[in-house]
């Protein structure tokens, strides 16, 4: 049980393209998701959260402008990231969460992102 | 503000031997979690336990045992007769308690990670 599935899994593109990816969650409610940006050999860096229904709660730093978070349904959050550049590339993974107590946050399989 | 210290960069160990992995945190929370897991090569996070801040009680799952001690603040990973299969980065981190209407939500606070590799 508790699969999330994130689409797609690999993504290479030109400069100044937008980028849209999917954070599923297929057996239960996600009242909650969450998203992360991983730079090479680094950490997880919770870039925003977003509740269903709501707008997206960014982290410091991150430009909400630039990446856009959209939770519509219980069961999916997409990521835009607009106009791409070089330094976008990154892993990129969201983890989902049903409830509003703390449950365990379960993770997509994550999405390489290559802007050349 | 929270945080999570994995003091261990890299470890390199040979098949079978133990290994144990540091996880030191910061909270101010009274109510909190604490987890790790686990990132092979394909990027995936596999979850491997999750321990609540009022159960200090060890747990053990087949070769994995975590030693959850709050005074020390310290949620250690030991991996027993250790596999080629268990290398991958290893992530500790810390969630504080989330709550309705609040802004919290349970946000995990990742440690740096540790490289595992375990050579044949």
């Amino acid at each position: 049980g508790a699969v999330v599935s994130q689409h797609p899994s690999w993504v290479i593109c030109k400069s100044g393209t937008s980028v849209k990816i999917e954070c599923r969650s297929l057996d239960f409610q996600a009242t909650t998701m969450f998203w992360y940006r991983q730079f090479p050999k680094q950490s997880l860096m919770l870039m925003a959260t977003s509740n269903e229904g709501s707008k997206a709660t960014y982290e410091q730093g991150v430009e909400k402008d630039k990446f856009l978070i959209n939770h519509a349904s219980l069961t999916l959050s997409t990521l835009t990231v607009t106009s791409a550049h070089p330094e976008d590339s990154s892993f990129y993974i969201c983890s989902a969460r049903a409830g509003t107590d703390n449950q365990p946050q379960h993770f997509g399989d994550g999405t390489r992102l290559s802007i050349l | 503000a929270q945080k999570v210290t994995q003091a261990q960069t890299e470890i390199s160990v040979v098949e079978k031997e133990d290994v144990t992995l540091d996880c030191v945190y910061e909270t101010r929370d009274t109510t909190y979690y604490l987890f790790w897991y686990k990132q092979p090569p394909s990027g995936e996070l596999v979850f491997l336990i999750r321990r609540n801040s009022f159960d200090e009680q060890n747990e053990i799952s087949g070769r994995y045992s975590w030693n959850f001690q709050k005074s020390t603040s310290s949620f250690n990973f030991t991996i027993t007769a250790s596999q080629v299969v268990d290398s991958a980065v290893y992530f500790c981190a810390l969630s504080e308690a989330g709550y309705a209407g609040g802004t919290s939500y349970g946000k995990l606070t990742f440690g740096q990670g540790t490289i595992l590799t375990v050579h044949p």
